[in-house]
């Protein structure tokens, strides 16, 4: 079964409206999340990197005030993307390792089944 | 930044068919998973194989770290093997991964 868990899997919305998207590690706990976007027919490029009690990392090229992340949580990490306009239609997706002494292993990623977002 | 390049981009195959499918990074690396993305976009967790060799049913993965590339082979290939099959490393102590570019799989009936 799935041991992360994300949220919505699909949202269509309106262009200015924010969106969040939830991702939990359902069997072990994820000091290290990380996001991904994807778009048609491409591969999944890093967007940051997820970090509880601490800001995130955002890859270069990323606007940090365009994707808010929060690890609120050892198990729980939010993206919102604020103000969405059609070019951030995209498929995002979460990833967590597990970490050392855990249920998982710890350098084995495990993926989210992804959130499809649609900006009208 | 390491570079992974997977080869070939498009593969078709006739079912019951083998294949090879390959992956060239640049440095040296601390983690290698091989994924295969269904249809509806989940990543499943094929092998994480940074070093040797493994296998699992009809599929094994090969990865020559001193080399710096890893293969997947597909045995006796059926309609549900098609997809995206992507090969993503790590070589830093953050655990990123840095995803190849995907060889799309079609295998006919």
């Amino acid at each position: 079964g799935a041991v992360v868990s994300q949220h919505p899997s699909r949202v269509i919305c309106k262009s200015g409206t924010s969106v969040k998207i939830e991702c939990r590690s359902l069997d072990f706990q994820a000091t290290t999340m990380f996001w991904y976007r994807q778009f048609p027919k491409q591969s999944l490029m890093l967007m940051a990197t997820s970090n509880e009690g601490s800001k995130a990392t955002y890859e270069q090229g990323v606007e940090k005030d365009k994707f808010l992340i929060n690890h609120a949580s050892l198990t729980l990490s939010t993206l919102t993307v604020t103000s969405a306009h059609p070019e951030d239609s995209s498929f995002y997706i979460c990833s967590a390792h597990g970490t050392s002494g855990g249920p998982r292993a710890k350098n084995i990623q495990y993926f989210g089944a992804g959130t499809r977002l649609s900006v009208l | 930044g390491i570079q992974v390049e997977q080869s070939p981009p498009d593969l078709i195959l006739q079912e019951g068919a083998n294949s090879t499918l390959r992956c060239n990074f640049s440095d040296s690396v601390n983690n290698l998973q091989w994924f295969h993305q269904n249809p509806w976009g989940q990543l499943i967790n094929l092998f994480y194989i940074p070093s040797g060799t493994k296998q699992n049913g009809r599929l094994s993965a090969t990865t020559v770290a001193t080399e710096r590339y890893s293969l997947l082979y597909i045995s006796s290939s059926q309609t549900t093997d098609s997809g995206v099959y992507f090969c993503a490393v790590s070589s830093s102590n953050t655990g990123k991964l840095i995803f190849g570019q995907g060889t799309t799989l079609q295998v006919k009936p």
